[in-house]
């Protein structure tokens, strides 16, 4: 069956640390997966994405990388702050026609202590 | 100016009652979706809209029916309210029908509480 499964459903981490999230996907074959943050009381918010052929994509303190292979993308958020304290969500196009069908992870909530 | 607005905010009601959720964006976008929720915040896509035309249409209850009046308004009418419709709604919108370089941008979500 089709899965996308991020690793935890909570992480705590000390500022200034690197935060790495998780996202495995199951018999999905996206061309590009999305990464999105969510603050309790509001909707998603679109950070970053990436395509199958991209190894690597950065902005500022945030890296994400997809390896095809592993069925994979890791997440992560440099010299962290307490102000990165949220859910995040890995999301992939579910549908064989690009119709913007996504599908989400269930969301990994980060909390950062100062 | 918000982007993804939807009203109401929030909507308690009792079971059995017809509610309507609308939803508007001023981005300019051609696709919009609505989204469900649950209690443990896994989000899943009910619908979506291109330039008023149903795009996807996911196994939802025929109790909910989307309806596009223009390419920037979204709005989903449940009728028949049950308990496990409890639940916060998101409208995104997007730019053209695929997802790709074309994130989605959600509005603040509607808390649905049948009682």
């Amino acid at each position: 069956s089709q899965k996308i499964e991020q690793n935890s459903e909570a992480l705590n981490i000390q500022e200034g640390k690197t935060a790495t999230l998780t996202c495995n996907y199951t018999n999905y074959s996206p061309a590009y997966l999305q990464w999105y943050r969510q603050d309790p009381g509001r909707g998603p918010v679109f950070l970053l994405l990436i395509r199958e052929n991209e190894k690597e994509k950065r902005k500022e303190r945030l890296k994400v990388t997809f390896d095809t292979t592993l069925k994979q993308s890791l997440f992560h958020i440099t010299a962290s702050q307490p102000a990165d304290s949220a859910t995040y969500l890995c999301a992939l196009d579910g549908s064989s026609s690009n119709t913007g069908k996504l599908i989400f992870g269930q969301g990994t909530t980060l909390q950062v202590k100062p | 100016d918000t982007a993804v607005s939807q009203t109401p905010k929030y909507l308690v009601t009792q079971m059995g009652n017809d509610k309507s959720i609308k939803c508007e964006q001023n981005l300019g976008h051609d696709t919009m979706y609505w989204y469900k929720q649950d209690s443990k915040k896994f989000l899943k896509i009910m619908f979506s809209y291109n330039n008023k035309e149903l795009i996807i249409n996911e196994t939802v209850p025929n109790r909910f029916s989307p309806k596009s009046p223009d390419k920037a308004h979204l709005n989903l009418h449940i009728n028949s309210l049950e308990l496990g419709d409890s639940a916060v709604y998101f409208c995104a919108s997007s730019r053209g029908t695929g997802s790709q370089n074309q994130p989605q941008h959600f509005g603040d979500g509607t808390r649905l509480s049948i009682l």
